[in-house]
């Protein structure tokens, strides 16, 4: 069945450092890929989404390109701040009421 | 508008015993889905309702799972009989009706179950 498999956290990082979270999917349609963010006490919140291959999503200095030939949806942030701490999941919809998770990636950023 | 609402945020019960959640989604949303989170994984989903009809329900959830959404607007989620497997956070999120999947859901804070 569709899956998604994201790298496993947490991720450690200081101030400024660049970021890049892995995610790679299984799905047997073409699927709209999401990164959705969670900040501490607060619900899950989509950061950004690409509908098609080679699309780019982009939102808050964060991007993520759809490769279909790799199946990936890497997470990356050229300079995260304090406030990027959170979980961050990536997440597939093959055209369907269904949206699949994956387990999610703690990131501290330390200042 | 505040978003979707859960309530409670937080419940302890007895192994045994009944729970209901509530979910107000956002008031012009016509999709409502109920996710479950456990420690440490993503939400999987559990259900989904288009306006009050009830479309699809996983295989996750039990014949000890009800989940209604009577006038097309808030939801409730029932557990009977709870057992400690059903120990998680249970979220809700609701979505615009459009052409399209994609659409973004919007979640609530959920409501974290614990069975003792």
């Amino acid at each position: 069945g569709d899956s998604v498999t994201q790298m496993e956290g947490p991720v450690t990082l200081s101030e400024e450092a660049f970021l890049t979270i892995n995610c790679t999917y299984t799905a047997t349609g073409y699927p709209s890929l999401f990164w959705y963010v969670q900040y501490p006490g607060e619900g899950l919140q989509l950061l950004l989404k690409a509908t098609k291959a080679d699309d780019k999503g982009s939102n808050k200095g964060f991007e993520a390109t759809y490769r279909k030939e790799t199946t990936s949806f890497h997470l990356e942030k050229g300079s995260v701040q304090v406030s990027d701490s959170a979980v961050y999941f990536c997440a597939l919809n093959t055209g369907g009421f269904k949206t699949i998770f994956g387990a999610g990636t703690r990131l501290f950023v330390k200042a | 508008d505040t978003g979707v609402s859960q309530d409670p945020r937080h419940k302890i019960t007895k192994r045994g015993q009944n729970v209901t959640f509530r979910c107000d989604p956002i008031s012009e949303h016509n999709r409502l889905y109920w996710y479950r989170q456990t420690l440490g994984q993503g939400p999987e989903f559990l259900t989904y309702f288009q306006n009050e009809a009830q479309l699809e329900k996983s295989r996750l959830l039990s014949d000890r799972f009800s989940a209604e959404r009577p006038k097309g607007s808030f939801s409730t989620l029932e557990i009977q009989r709870t057992e400690q497997g059903d120990s998680a956070m249970y979220l809700c999120a609701s979505s615009p009706i459009g052409d399209n999947w994609d659409t973004e859901a919007f979640f609530g804070q959920g409501t974290r179950l614990t069975v003792v």
